[in-house]
């Protein structure tokens, strides 16, 4: 079964760190590029942050761009996301997700075709 | 960068209605658009890509349309599990920007 499991997330103060992982299984990981995708309590989605399957191609969100650096272990068939400077306007449901289509850099994946469950991170004093 | 404008933000149908949702870019994006379905407290769900690729698995009643920067998800008879949010994604180049979502209720 093709799944994605997100952790890490929490509560914590405005100004530390937080990093999240996604363990990733029934399928060729290193094939893909993976995404972190997030969701504010009764908002609408917003893209984070992106990677090629070779970490050649890396892609940021301006309103993380300098905060969050996304990585990948191909070995270990996970994706990770290190969030530092995080602001009250971070908290929401983070989300990993697959590109649909196979080989392809950050852009042009044909959208997202599998979602994790998400994690949620809360930044609040 | 390029900016995706979601219209209508809600509407209101019945069941077996036609349903038109568009989304907009402010620049060229080829054909690089998704469409998403997220249900209530669900996670997003791929619909379309390629702004008229049907996902396998998802009902033929659901298409997607594109003419230059207007694209156009259509759901041709609403059924009572299309109740949903429904998002654009462009993915021509980052950010992988999505609309703002259109929600559809049933009336």
């Amino acid at each position: 079964e093709v799944q994605l499991v997100e952790s890490g997330g929490g509560l914590v103060q405005p100004g530390r760190s937080l990093r999240l992982s996604c363990a990733a299984s029934g399928f060729m990981f290193d094939d893909y590029a993976m995404h972190w995708v997030r969701q504010a309590p009764g908002k609408g989605l917003e893209w984070v942050s992106g990677t090629s399957w070779n970490r050649a191609a890396i892609g940021y969100a301006d309103s993380v761009k300098g905060r969050f650096t996304i990585s990948r272990d191909n070995a270990k068939t996970s994706l990770y996301l290190q969030m530092n400077s995080l602001r009250a306007e971070d908290t929401g449901l983070y989300y990993c997700a697959k590109a649909a289509l196979r080989g392809v850099v950050v852009a042009g994946g044909g959208g997202f075709d599998i979602w994790g469950q998400g994690t949620m991170v809360i930044v609040s004093s | 960068d390029i900016q995706m404008t979601q219209s209508p933000s809600s509407l209101s149908a019945s069941v077996g209605d036609r349903v038109t949702i568009t989304c907009r870019a402010s620049q060229d994006i080829r054909n690089f658009l998704a469409w998403y379905q997220q249900r209530p407290g669900k996670v997003p769900k791929l619909l379309i890509h390629g702004a008229s690729t049907l996902q396998s698995g998802v009902p033929s009643r659901f298409s997607g349309s594109a003419s230059g920067t207007e694209f156009t998800l259509t759901i041709s008879s609403l059924q009572p599990e299309d109740v949903a949010t429904y998002y654009c994604q462009k993915y021509h180049s980052a950010p992988l920007t999505f609309g703002g979502g259109t929600k559809v209720e049933l009336k």
